[in-house]
């Protein structure tokens, strides 16, 4: 069974540019978050879709981040202008059900200088 | 608000050397506690799910158990390649979907 695919894996920008990332999530999978998870933290959620709505963007900076679900199933973030506190790594998890566990892509590492 | 925090931050362990791993945990309507593991540029690997106090599972040198307010994550007898990040999340009914929420981890190393 293939995974959850991000890309890119890394990205390296400069203050107050524009960023975006990707996510294919499992097929079949209504739930899908965006996590953010700086250097020695625990993973923060910015935002979950269920199927192609937001069910909770309550910690997501929405004068800087955006993000949307294409047909209930791929995913794009969006950072625009980037902040050097915005360094971090982006991850995006899916899961099928409510109780069942969440999987989770490798990440995309945002560089911001 | 739901609080996860996880003990202590840093563990380091001779190979062999037996421990637990501790989550703690304020959420008001529990649905579920989740163990990850997670290697350096890596994301999150799934461990374990625990639903209700007193529920224990075990995988190879792992075993996790739940009380009403932590979990533990014990490893017997550990390898160099337990080393990694353990991750626990609690999983509460928010605003009409399950929210996951993340404790900061506990970062393990084995010496051999």
């Amino acid at each position: 069974e293939a995974g959850v695919a991000q890309s890119p894996r890394y990205k390296i920008i400069e203050k107050r540019q524009s960023v975006a990332f990707w996510c294919n999530p499992i097929s079949g999978h209504a739930t899908l978050y965006w996590y953010q998870q700086i250097l020695g933290q625990g993973p923060k959620l910015l935002i979950q879709f269920q199927n192609n709505g937001v069910v909770d963007d309550s910690q997501l900076p929405k004068d800087r981040f955006s993000a949307e679900r294409l047909k209930g199933v791929d995913s794009t973030l969006k950072i625009q202008p980037a902040k050097l506190e915005d360094s971090a790594v982006y991850l995006c998890a899916s899961r099928p059900g409510d109780w069942t566990e969440a999987f989770f892509g490798q990440g995309t590492r945002l560089t911001v200088v | 608000e739901d609080q996860v925090t996880q003990s202590p931050e840093a563990l380091r362990l001779q190979e062999g050397e037996s421990s637990s791993l501790n989550c703690s945990y304020t959420v008001s309507g529990l649905r579920g506690l989740f163990w990850y593991r997670q290697d350096p540029g890596k994301g999150p690997e799934f461990l374990f799910t625990l639903y209700s106090a007193g529920e224990e599972k075990e995988k190879e040198r792992l075993k996790a158990t739940l009380t009403k307010k932590e979990s533990f994550l014990h490893i017997t007898a550990p390898k160099p390649e337990d080393s990694a990040t353990y991750l626990c999340a609690v999983q509460a009914y928010r605003k009409g979907a399950q929210k996951l929420v993340f404790g900061q981890g506990t970062r393990l190393t084995i010496n051999p």
